[in-house]
């Protein structure tokens, strides 16, 4: 089945220097790739996604980017915030039976320090 | 629209003990998940439903661990007999059309 893999676990930066966490998965089936923001005790929040066909996507300060060929796809975050401060989730969803299920990637917790 | 609903927020149960958790999916979504998230860890996929069926379950225990969607109401993910591993949050997230997930607030559940 599919396996995500992200890295770092946890990631500091300065406020208003560029974070970027990266994942990778197993399945080649896999098209279509969200990534989550949640907050301390709060729910996962979709912040953006993207699908197979398409190599980036870019919403105000933030960007994924994706590389079919190696299999792994990256989320760019600029002139961080300190609110931007949180547990970032990547994950894939499987092609297989269709199902919609996302297979999560472990988390990385990213601080901005002000 | 509310966004997707779970009560209660917090279920403390003793060992042996049955735990309950709802979950009101978005309006118009009829796609339904639920996913445990131990401490410091991702989130893992445990069963997905549509209404009055179960297309996957394959994330699921085998054992004292049942979901349902019926017609009308909540999905339920019902834990029979809690032992202190099934201590965890647990995620219900709704979907109009699969994979485009919006997750509620959460159950945490602390077994004694």
């Amino acid at each position: 089945g599919e396996n995500v893999e992200q890295h770092p676990s946890t990631l500091s930066v300065q406020e208003g220097d560029s974070a970027v966490i990266k994942c990778t998965y197993s399945d080649s089936a896999s098209n279509y790739f969200p990534w989550y923001k949640q907050e301390l005790g709060k729910r996962p929040q979709l912040i953006i996604d993207i699908r197979s066909n398409v190599g980036e996507k870019k919403d105000q300060r933030i960007a994924v980017t994706l590389n079919k060929t190696a299999k792994h796809f990256s989320l760019h975050i600029t002139e961080t915030q300190p609110e931007d401060s949180a547990v970032y989730f990547c994950a894939a969803s499987p092609n297989s039976g269709n199902t919609g299920k996302l297979i999560f990637g472990q988390g990385t917790t990213l601080q901005v320090k002000p | 629209n509310a966004g997707v609903m779970q009560n209660p927020r917090h279920l403390v149960r003793r060992r042996g003990q049955e735990a309950r958790l709802r979950c009101s999916p978005m309006k118009g979504h009829s796609h339904v998940y639920w996913y445990r998230q131990l401490p410091e860890e991702g989130l893992k996929f445990m069963v997905y439903l549509q209404k009055e069926n179960i297309i996957d379950e394959s994330g699921m225990p085998k054992e004292r661990f049942s979901a349902e969607f019926p017609k009308e109401g909540p999905s339920i993910l019902r834990i029979q007999q809690v032992v202190r591993g099934d201590s965890a949050a647990y995620f219900c997230a709704s979907s109009p059309e699969r994979e485009k997930l919006f997750f509620g607030s959460g159950t945490q559940l602390s077994v004694l």
